[in-house]
């Protein structure tokens, strides 16, 4: 079964502190994606990558920044965590032909800022 | 601006039909997407309509008409199950990005 998976589901942090949200998937696809989910406002893009080492803005990069030294890995980091910040966070791949049309998920991670 | 348009909640009951209509307006199009959501899950996808007409899959239909830059999803036979939220999503330009309707909430009675 293929799989998008995400090291914690819940976190908890303080302001200021550096957070790291990774993800891994096993489906050898080119194309990872860091979505933020807040209710009314649905899944925003931070960043993505379509390759390794590459990495692209999405709507709403500020604040974050990403990491892909692994095709199978794709890395989100808060330098400076903030309270406007607590959301959840869902990592996403898919292949090189779908392109963003068919994303695969993961579960999800649920950060808190206090 | 970009932007997609869904209904944040249907009611419906059980072994009925249920519409939930997307409307879109992106810089680019290529092609949109519908994806269902449980409670505390991921994100899963159901169906991907790139050119004009009807798509279906088992209970679910999924509908384009990009001179009206609209879509919608069809399901039929509703069962508690299908409890969820649903989100279209645009396929914009470039090709890597995809953006996200906030989500229509189903509630199916029994």
């Amino acid at each position: 079964d293929v799989k998008v998976t995400q090291s914690s589901r819940y976190l908890v942090k303080r302001t200021g502190e550096k957070v790291f949200l990774e993800c891994v998937q096993d489906m050898d696809h080119e194309n990872m994606f860091w979505y933020r989910q807040d209710p009314g406002l649905g899944l925003r893009l931070i960043y993505f990558s379509y390759d390794v080492k590459m990495k692209e803005k999405g709507d709403i990069p500020e604040g974050y920044s990403v990491s892909r030294e692994k095709k199978e890995r794709f890395s989100l980091i808060l330098e400076s965590a903030s309270t406007n910040q607590t959301s959840m966070y869902l990592c996403a791949s898919s292949t090189r032909t779908e392109g963003a049309n068919v994303l695969t998920f993961g579960a999800g991670s649920r950060l808190t800022v206090l | 601006g970009q932007s997609l348009e869904q209904p944040s909640e249907v009611t419906a009951v059980e072994g009925a039909i249920v519409q939930i209509n997307c409307t879109y307006q992106t810089s680019g199009f290529y092609g949109l997407s519908w994806y269902q959501q449980h409670d505390g899950g991921a994100p899963t996808f159901l169906s991907y309509n790139a050119l004009d007409g009807l798509e279906e899959t088992g209970r679910f239909s999924s509908f384009l008409s990009r001179s009206d830059s609209y879509g919608y999803l069809l399901l039929q036979e509703l069962q508690m199950k299908d409890s969820a939220s649903y989100f279209c999503a645009v396929r914009d330009t470039g090709g890597f990005k995809t953006i996200f309707g906030a989500g229509t909430r189903l509630f199916v009675k029994a």
